[in-house]
C-alpha cells in the first residue's frame, strides 16, 4: 500500500565510518521527508525532497531522491558521536518508516 | 516557526485510571495537528489527526480518544488505562495546506502504565 520500508532498521558504525539508511515505497511518492530523532528526544525536520533524482546536502549529510521518486536515501559520511539517533522518512504526516537507528561508537 | 508545548513530561498511571495528556500550539492558525504513539525502540504510529476545531480522525481503533476544542489546543483522553496504552506519546503540528510543511514536534509524554 503506501507504507514505506526503512533499511536497515539498527546500524552500528566505528566514528569516522560512513553510514547509509534507505526508504522505499511500492507507490511514487509526491515527496520525502526526513526526521531525526535524539536518544530521549522528539523527532526533528531534516530536509524535505520534492524532485525526482534530487540531491541535496547538509554538511556531512547526502539526502537522495530515486529517479522514480520511489526511494530516498540519507548518507552520513564520517559519522561522530553527535549523529547518533533514529532517522525516519515520512512520505505524508500520515505514513512514517519505522525508522534507523544508528549508534557510533567512538 | 512553532512551538509546541506538551505536558506532562512523563506520567506513570494504574490501570483503569483516566488519561488527559495536553498540547497547545504557538506561531501559527488553524494548523493540522497529530498525536502519535511510539512503543520503545520502534517507529511513530499515528493515533489521531485534526484539521479544525471539533474535526478528528482516528488513524487505530484503540481505547483512546482524542479532542480539539480550540484552534491550537488537542487533547488526547482515556477513560480506562490499560497496560498496552504505554509508550511514548507526541503531538505534532503543522500549518494548514499543502503536505509539503514539515511536522513540528512536541517534546513529548512518557506515559506508563502499571
Amino acid at each position: 500500500g503506501q507504507q514505506v520500508m526503512q533499511i536497515p532498521q539498527y546500524q552500528h558504525v566505528q566514528e569516522g565510518e560512513d553510514f547509509t539508511t534507505y526508504c522505499n515505497s511500492s507507490t511514487t511518492l509526491s515527496n520525502i521527508q526526513w526526521y531525526k530523532q535524539r536518544p530521549g528526544g522528539h523527532p526533528v525536520f531534516l530536509i524535505q525532497l520534492v524532485k525526482s533524482g534530487e540531491v541535496k546536502k547538509q554538511k556531512r549529510l547526502t539526502f537522495q531522491f530515486g529517479e522514480a521518486k520511489k526511494n530516498s536515501s540519507l548518507h552520513i559520511t564520517a559519522t561522530q558521536t553527535t549523529d547518533v539517533g533514529t532517522y525516519f522518512c515520512a512520505r505524508t504526516a500520515l505514513i512514517f518508516g519505522k525508522g534507523t537507528t544508528l549508534s557510533v561508537s567512538s | 516557526s512553532q512551538t509546541i508545548h506538551q505536558w506532562p513530561a512523563t506520567l506513570v498511571q494504574p490501570v483503569g485510571s483516566p488519561l488527559s495528556l495536553e498540547c497547545t500550539v504557538e506561531g501559527t492558525s488553524n494548523p493540522n495537528l497529530y498525536w502519535y504513539r511510539q512503543a520503545a525502540g520502534r517507529g511513530l504510529q499515528l493515533l489521531f489527526y485534526s484539521v479544525g476545531i471539533g474535526q478528528i480522525s482516528s488513524e487505530v481503533p484503540q481505547n483512546l480518544s482524542a479532542s480539539r476544542p480550540q484552534d491550537r489546543q488537542f487533547i488526547l483522553s482515556s477513560k480506562k488505562l490499560l497496560l498496552s496504552d504505554s509508550g511514548f506519546y507526541l503531538c505534532a503540528s503543522r500549518g494548514a495546506g499543502t503536505t509539503n510543511e514539515k511536522l513540528f514536534f512536541g517534546s513529548g509524554t512518557q506515559l506508563s502504565v502499571l
